[in-house]
């Protein structure tokens, strides 16, 4: 079985300021892990992905994100918000062709 | 983007109705799926497919049927809704299988609301 925790529900920062956003995981087996991100009343957009290649994996719109086994996390920064960042960010993992979302944690940037 | 459209896009009705939701994709992919989003809990798989009449449950089944005769057409009732069922749905397809590196593409979602 596999689950997701994204450790925070809302994540507020201001515009220019650094972004973290939490998951930790679960899976039996060595897993693809994903972050999504959902702008208000739009479907889901893949921001990046890792597949055991680097663990520093580079996304769009200055998204990174780092794999570290032993903590089991991926977590999601980026150096500096903007104000088209805000929305909603899921953490995903895969075992194969099953998707298992994180509950979503909503960022909001303040001007 | 992946052409991946649902439809209806809204859709409001009535405690004990049937209701059928349509996806459509274009890509010619193999896999197809029903996640339904409710606040707090990310998406949930509802069905998914891994080909033409060949269809599976997820995690959140009951109260769901689909069904799948054509490769780019992937349908899911509601053979009697309930409140408990008004959500969002997304539709999503992804390629053939390639292990667990398989991105999943989103369609835009249908917004079903049930009185």
């Amino acid at each position: 079985a596999q689950s997701v925790t994204q450790l925070d529900s809302h994540v507020s920062v201001s515009e220019g300021t650094p972004v973290l956003l939490r998951c930790n995981y679960s899976s039996s087996y060595s897993p693809s892990l994903f972050w999504y991100v959902q702008h208000p009343n739009k479907g889901l957009q893949l921001l990046l992905k890792y597949t055991s290649a680097a663990t520093l994996v580079k996304g769009i719109n200055g998204f990174e994100a780092e794999f570290k086994k032993s903590e089991t996390s991926f977590h999601l920064t980026k150096p500096s918000a903007h104000m088209s960042d805000a929305a909603e960010y899921f953490c995903v993992v895969s075992d194969g062709n099953m998707l298992t979302f994180g509950g979503g944690t909503r960022l909001m940037v303040k001007p | 983007d992946a052409g991946i459209t649902q439809s209806p896009r809204h859709k409001v009705t009535e405690t004990g109705t049937p209701v059928t939701l349509r996806c459509h994709q274009t890509e010619n992919h193999r896999y197809m799926y029903w996640y339904r989003q409710d606040p707090g809990h990310g998406l949930r798989l509802i069905h998914y497919s891994y080909g033409v009449k060949d269809t599976d449950k997820g995690e959140v089944s009951d109260g769901y049927s689909v069904s799948r005769s054509k490769t780019e057409d992937f349908l899911l009732t509601l053979e009697s809704a309930t409140s408990s069922q008004t959500s969002v749905y997304f539709c999503a397809i992804s390629d053939e299988d390639r292990g667990s590196y398989n991105e999943q593409f989103f369609g835009p979602g249908t917004r079903l609301t049930v009185l």
